[in-house]
């Protein structure tokens, strides 16, 4: 079984800072993926990054970066120069052995940004 | 739009009775997924659809618990009996075969009282 632990329930951060988002995973399986989702107050959940397992460099897409220690079982997500928009809560997941979208989620960070 | 739709987005309903969810997909994506969140928590897995078949559904909460996918387009979650623990956001997804990522709808919001 896999498991997902965000240990922020929330994080303020100034307008253009950057902030780091942790996220740590615990799986048997050698093959696995690390998403990004960010859901704002509208409840759609927008996919903002993907890194597999097996992926030798740090995934990036745009003004995200995620920042993975495949030892520490680590996939902290970097949000650099913080726009208002941001703010929402921002969830890690997990799928094992290309199980496709069957994700396991985290209970999510509440990033608030500061004007 | 072309994203993915989900209605009612939100429904009350009384302890005992019989609710049901659709999500209309993606046109081209052939997989679907139905997620459950309760308040404060992250997306909770329940069933998924690829094409019409139906090939993981022991995550499904219970026997109260159903989905369908007739003809491989738009599904339903049904929720028989429900109980005041149904309360939760019903989220669904789909992607295709080629996507890392899956697109979700805006969910449907369900209160038992």
């Amino acid at each position: 079984a896999q498991k997902i632990t965000q240990t922020q329930p929330g994080m303020f951060v100034q307008e253009k800072e950057a902030v780091t988002l942790d996220c740590t995973y615990d799986t048997s399986d050698q093959s696995y993926g690390l998403f990004w989702y960010k859901q704002p107050s509208s409840g759609e959940m927008i996919f903002l990054i993907y890194q597999g397992s097996y992926d030798e460099q740090n995934a990036t897409e745009g003004r995200y970066s995620l920042n993975f220690q495949k030892a520490r079982k680590s996939a902290n997500l970097v949000i650099s120069a913080s726009q208002l928009g941001d703010s929402a809560m921002y969830f890690c997941a997990m799928n094992t052995n290309n199980a496709g979208n069957m994700l396991t989620f985290g209970g999510g960070t509440r990033l608030m940004v500061k004007p | 739009d072309t994203g993915v739709s989900q209605n009612p987005r939100h429904k009350i309903t009384k302890r005992g009775q019989n609710v049901t969810f659709r999500c209309d997909p993606i046109s081209e994506h052939n997989r679907l997924y139905w997620y459950r969140q309760t308040l404060g928590q992250g997306p909770e897995f329940l069933t998924y659809f690829q094409n019409e078949a139906q090939l993981e559904k022991s995550r499904l909460l219970s026997d109260r618990f159903s989905a369908e996918r007739p003809k491989g387009s738009f599904s339903t979650l049904e929720i028989q009996r429900t109980e005041q623990g149904d309360s939760a956001m019903y989220l669904c997804a789909s992607s295709s075969r080629s996507d890392t990522e899956a697109f979700f709808g805006q969910g449907t919001r369900l209160t038992v009282v």
